[in-house]
């Protein structure tokens, strides 16, 4: 979904760099979430937020940070990356009122040596 | 804690056979969303389900909630080579956030 932008679409790096990951959307969503996915495992919720400075934890948020600064921002941190981080990664937006359905960036193939 | 179990993992049908994938959740879920996955792409919404024993239609896709509102369905008929990807239903369990089955992986033999 092109609203939706994630930077960068690969990434390779070396255990305990920093890495950030960027997510940006153009359709006024007040919903922004961040998953993970790996084979078998399906998509997991790492972080969520529903408005600028709110900040919830999801299903597996250990060794992640984010930051929402502004509507359409949403950054995911890998403080000191770890090889099993190596995934790939969603953001998505969703509007306000409840669960409604929630549009994906292109993903972000991130690989940890 | 709420999951969503999902089967079969994968399948494998001839084109023009039928394919149905299951979601079961352990409690009540408050509505339920299907979403697909082509390979190397990102998950699009398909549909979204909120009312006990409900069925929706998409051309050859039939989506179905369990009247317990604990298990739904996605049935392709005729199945062709556009339908290969992965599916994933996604539960609502009332929480503000989705929690998405592990996915089935259709792959389509010519």
């Amino acid at each position: 979904d092109a609203d939706v932008t994630q930077t960068p679409r690969n990434r390779i790096t070396k255990t305990g760099k920093r890495i950030m990951l960027e997510c940006s959307q153009t359709k006024g969503h007040d919903r922004m979430y961040w998953y993970r996915q790996d084979p078998g495992l399906g998509l997991r919720l790492i972080y969520y937020s529903f408005d600028v400075k709110d900040i919830n934890k999801g299903e597996i948020s250990d060794g992640y940070s984010v930051s929402r600064q502004a509507q359409a921002k949403f950054s995911l941190s890998l403080e000191s990356a770890i090889p099993n981080q190596t995934a790939l990664y969603f953001c998505a937006t969703g509007p306000g009122r409840g669960n409604q359905p929630q549009h994906f960036g292109d993903g972000t193939r991130l690989s940890i040596l | 804690g709420q999951q969503v179990m999902q089967i079969p993992q994968y399948q494998h049908v001839q084109e023009g056979e039928d394919f149905t994938t299951y979601c079961n959740s352990s409690t009540t879920l408050s509505n339920i969303q299907w979403y697909k996955q082509r390979p190397g792409g990102h998950p699009v919404f398909l549909i979204q389900l909120v009312k006990s024993g409900e069925v929706k239609k998409q051309k050859r896709l039939t989506f179905q909630f369990g009247e317990a509102k604990k298990n739904s369905s996605l049935h392709i008929t005729a199945t062709q080579t556009t339908d290969v990807g992965t599916y994933f239903c996604a539960g609502d369990f009332g929480n503000e956030k989705l929690t998405f089955g592990t996915g089935t992986r259709l792959t389509i033999i010519p």
